[in-house]
């Protein structure tokens, strides 16, 4: 079967940097996305990566690796407004998109 | 600013009833999708749309209908709520042919069935 997999939740600082992993296993492989979702609000996209490598967007930056079915989602200099739910979701060979149940991040003054 | 819009954003009914959720967005979107959110789990697609009319069945379609008779429009139907069906119901959009792209969520219906 398909499967996504990344912590059920995180702590960290503000200032700090953490580190979302997201691991995978799907039929096939076209991207992969991260979003962000308050609580209580919309999920907003963060980034999408479809080859290897590190992808940096300002304080947020997305990494992928395809012959480990792995990414991750890393966050520096962290803001208190970071503290949210960072879901992982891969599209497969059928353009489906397959979604982990989410990272909550817990951010700590 | 693009925008998905829900119509309501909490709901109680009652065993049986009929449930309507619409979702509406401005811009342009071919794609349109209904994905259901439970703690513990991730995003399950529950129909989809490519074009005005066109409906597909996603992963857990069992109870659940949709109707596309515009394209900005995009509206589930619960025939007869049950109390499994109670959950946050999120609608989301996409440019372009296909599943694929970034997708534009609505800020979600939480609907509870007693």
């Amino acid at each position: 079967g398909q499967n996504i997999d990344q912590p059920t939740e995180m702590t960290a600082t503000e200032g700090a940097i953490v580190q979302i992993n997201c691991t995978y296993q799907t039929s096939g492989f076209n991207g992969l996305f991260w979003y962000q979702q308050h609580a209580g609000e919309a999920p907003t996209f963060l980034s999408y990566n479809v080859l290897d490598g590190l992808e940096e967007k300002g304080r947020f930056s997305s990494f992928l690796s395809r012959s480990k079915g792995y990414s991750y989602l890393l966050l520096k200099e962290l803001q208190m407004k970071d503290s949210a739910s960072y879901l992982c979701a891969v599209m497969d060979s059928n353009y489906q998109l397959i979604w982990g149940a989410g990272t909550k991040l817990i951010i700590k003054p | 600013d693009v925008k998905v819009t829900q119509s309501s954003r909490y709901l109680v009914k009652r065993t049986g009833e009929k449930v309507f959720l619409e979702c509406v967005q401005d811009m342009d979107h071919e794609n349109m999708f209904w994905y259901r959110q439970d703690p513990g789990l991730g995003l399950r697609l529950i129909y989809f749309s490519y074009d005005v009319k066109m409906k597909e069945k996603g992963d857990i379609p069992e109870g659940y209908s949709v109707s596309r008779e515009k394209k900005e429009r995009f509206s589930l139907i619960l025939e007869s709520a049950s109390t499994n069906q109670t959950s946050m119901y999120l609608c989301a959009s996409s440019l372009g042919q296909g599943h694929t792209g970034e997708l534009f969520f609505g800020e979600g219906s939480r609907l509870t069935v007693l």
